[in-house]
């Protein structure tokens, strides 16, 4: 069972390029969330989904987007990439029983990040 | 908006030692989870709780509902406890709000 996968790793970006990060979990997870992870703070949500074809934005969705095709993929995508989007990229994925709870909660290994 | 607060941020303690950890919340949730993160590593769950205590080994969450208070204790303390510990409140289907970790650090 691989649980939440993300790819790539590590990525440097220059500032104006886009990029996706990939995420796919095989647990039939059907929540799952992007979240980056600062120096010193709390992670933040950026995007969030409750089910294929459902997203929604979460407290700071700037500068990015979200689709949810289906129930195991996750893709983020930066579009004009900026200095203040390096960070760490964390995907993770949760299931609720009969949209009560949240339970399960799965990260992935994280996407370092840096524009420069 | 939920608020969570954690404390101590860091904390260095010898081998053996008994750790707590403690984590206060705003407003009122289903779950309070325990996570933990290595060094440049990924984020693995430890607790969900909503009530009262559990154990897993060495390590036990303990949650007050009505003081929106939670600890998070290590007994028996090794150097591979070493790492950070964050608390996150929340149980709906838009995500949790993280406190900013405790970074533990235990000395042979």
């Amino acid at each position: 069972n691989a649980g939440v996968t993300q790819t790539p790793k590590f990525r440097i970006l220059k500032i104006g390029q886009s990029m996706t990060l990939q995420c796919t979990q095989d647990m039939n997870h059907n929540y799952m969330y992007w979240y980056r992870q600062d120096p010193g703070m709390g992670l933040k949500l950026i995007y969030y989904s409750v089910g294929a074809g459902i997203t929604d934005k979460g407290e700071v969705p700037n500068g990015y987007n979200v689709s949810r095709s289906t129930t195991e993929d996750f893709p983020l995508r930066l579009e004009l990439a900026a200095p203040s989007q390096t960070s760490v990229y964390f995907c993770a994925s949760s299931y609720s029983l009969s949209g009560r709870g949240n339970y399960g909660y799965t990260f992935g290994s994280g996407t370092r990040l840096t524009v420069v | 908006k939920n608020e969570v607060e954690q404390s101590p941020q860091n904390l260095t303690a010898q081998e053996g030692e008994f750790i707590t950890i403690n984590c206060s919340y705003s407003v009122g949730i289903s779950a309070l989870h325990w996570l933990q993160q290595h060094p440049g590593g990924g984020i693995v769950s430890l607790f969900m709780l909503s009530s009262g205590k559990k154990k897993h080994g060495r390590l036990i969450a303990t949650i007050n509902i009505q003081e929106k208070h939670s600890s998070l204790h290590i007994t028996a303390s090794h150097p591979r406890d070493s790492a950070v510990y964050i608390c996150a409140a929340g149980g709906g289907a838009d995500g949790l709000t993280f406190g900013k970790g405790t970074h533990l650090i235990i000395q042979p």
